[in-house]
């Protein structure tokens, strides 16, 4: 099983809201990633959780907040976001270590609006 | 620090033809080298990989890429399109020892029949 699964698919919320994303992997991959892409755009790096610690944070604003309750899940919440948030965002899993680690597998994404 | 260049952001080429995507890296030791494809709304697919080795590498649908040293390059190639690999295409590096992969901008390949 090479599947990233990630849900929701479409997400629309308000800059008020809370919401959570969800990824999960099975591929027994010891670190996570968190993108953010926008439109035209190349993925930029959020997050890395590598055996569930977080270990690479690209200075993210703390309305995102990642987490990684296992090695399998990772969840990024959302708070007060803004419109300028609004992107396709991507989870990606690969092995924790070697060369291993820069072979990414990615999911489908979840697309956020903020309104 | 490690960066990537695709001169390209956009081709067109007509069903059957041939292709090459440009890639262009910057990185004092080995670079490991990525191609990933990318259907609108979707996530990113890994066509192939470099690390070592052979520098004529096998992907996935039929791609293949070639890794020059002395060229700093890593293009892709595929014999023939078909109308199914119209997506974008991004180039990346990645450094050993580290989780961090750089990708560059994107080639946006339109297929005309």
């Amino acid at each position: 099983d090479t599947e990233v699964t990630q849900t929701p698919k479409h997400l629309v919320m308000g800059m008020t809201n809370k919401k959570s994303l969800k990824c999960e992997q099975h591929m027994g991959h010891r670190a996570m990633y968190w993108y953010k892409q926008k439109a035209k755009k190349p993925p930029e790096l959020m997050f890395v959780y590598s055996y569930e610690k977080l270990s690479i944070n690209e200075s993210v604003p703390s309305r995102f907040s990642p987490e990684c309750p296992n090695s399998s899940l990772l969840n990024l919440h959302l708070h007060a976001l803004q419109p300028e948030d609004s992107a396709l965002y991507l989870c990606a899993s690969s092995q924790g270590v070697g060369q291993g680690a820069l072979e990414q597998y990615f999911g489908p994404g979840t697309r956020l609006t903020v309104t | 620090a490690q960066s990537v260049t695709q001169p390209d952001i956009h081709i067109t080429v007509s069903e059957g033809a041939s292709l090459e995507l440009r890639c262009n890296y910057s990185y004092g030791a080995t670079p490991y080298l990525f191609w990933y494809v990318q259907s609108p709304g979707q996530g990113l697919q890994l066509l192939l990989k470099y690390f070592s080795g052979d520098t004529l590498v096998q992907g996935i649908k039929g791609f293949e890429a070639e890794f020059k040293r002395s060229q700093s390059s890593f293009n892709l190639r595929k014999p023939s399109v078909h109308w199914s690999d119209a997506a974008e295409y991004f180039c990346a590096v990645g450094a050993g020892g580290y989780q961090k992969v750089t990708f560059g901008i994107g080639t946006k390949l339109q297929v005309i029949p």
